[in-house]
């Protein structure tokens, strides 16, 4: 059983298209997230949930909505897609044992490599 | 701003030591993470500090100075299996901030 799964894992779209990438995990994490790592590898945090709430949003366009709709699940939804998103985005999961603001090691998704033509 | 450094490129020889260095500076700090990556893949944990010190873990360990910003990862008995890269990565608050990663080439 894969712990955090992410669909689709190839993804080949034109500028302009709106497009839906999900993630689920069954570890039973509160926590969940998305990067973005670009072509120097770079991992970036774009959003974090805990238990479906919105804890994090660091300066991502508002083309970018993130929606949780249980604390199992976070995808991502884009709009208007541009030449600058493509790269491979990752969807995270975490447990803060130590309550929120602790950090716990991440478990990644195998991740969706994006391709904006 | 956050800022973490690691060397971009490494090579060592199979059954050999490699040391891989990261200084860091970041606001706050709640660990040290190192991730291990191969090629399309996605990052794995390797191992963690939040105190001072070296913790072990088989073949690998890892060093932290939090006084000084700086930890390493250190893989012993080197194997081809181990060619990846490796990200290091500083906790802060539900955040994670992370280097650019240390491709290791490791050479029969």
């Amino acid at each position: 059983d894969t712990a955090v799964s992410q669909t689709p894992k190839y993804l080949v779209t034109q500028m302009g298209n709106d497009k839906s990438i999900k993630c689920e995990q069954n570890l039973g994490h509160d926590t969940m997230y998305w990067y973005k790592q670009d072509s120097k590898k770079f991992l970036k945090i774009m959003f974090s949930y805990n238990n479906k709430e919105l804890i994090i949003n660091e300066t991502v366009p508002n083309r970018f909505s993130p929606k949780s709709p249980d604390k199992a699940h976070l995808n991502l939804h884009i709009n208007s897609l541009e030449l600058g998103d493509s790269a491979v985005y990752f969807c995270a999961s975490s447990q803060p044992t130590g309550g929120k603001g602790t950090n716990e090691k991440l478990f990644f998704g195998s991740g969706t490599q994006l391709s904006v033509l | 701003g956050q800022n973490i450094d690691q060397p971009t490129e490494m090579t060592a020889t199979e059954g050999a030591i490699v040391q891989i260095n990261c200084t860091y500076q970041t606001s706050g700090f709640n660990g040290l993470f190192w991730y291990q990556q191969h090629a399309g893949e996605a990052p794995t944990f390797l191992s963690y500090n939040v105190l001072d010190g070296l913790e072990e873990k088989g073949r690998f360990s890892s060093f932290l100075s939090r006084s000084k910003g700086y930890s390493y990862l250190l893989l012993k008995e080197l194997q081809m299996k181990d060619s990846a890269s490796y990200l290091c990565a500083v906790g802060d608050f539900n955040k994670f901030y992370f280097g650019s990663g240390t491709k290791l080439n490791v050479k029969p």
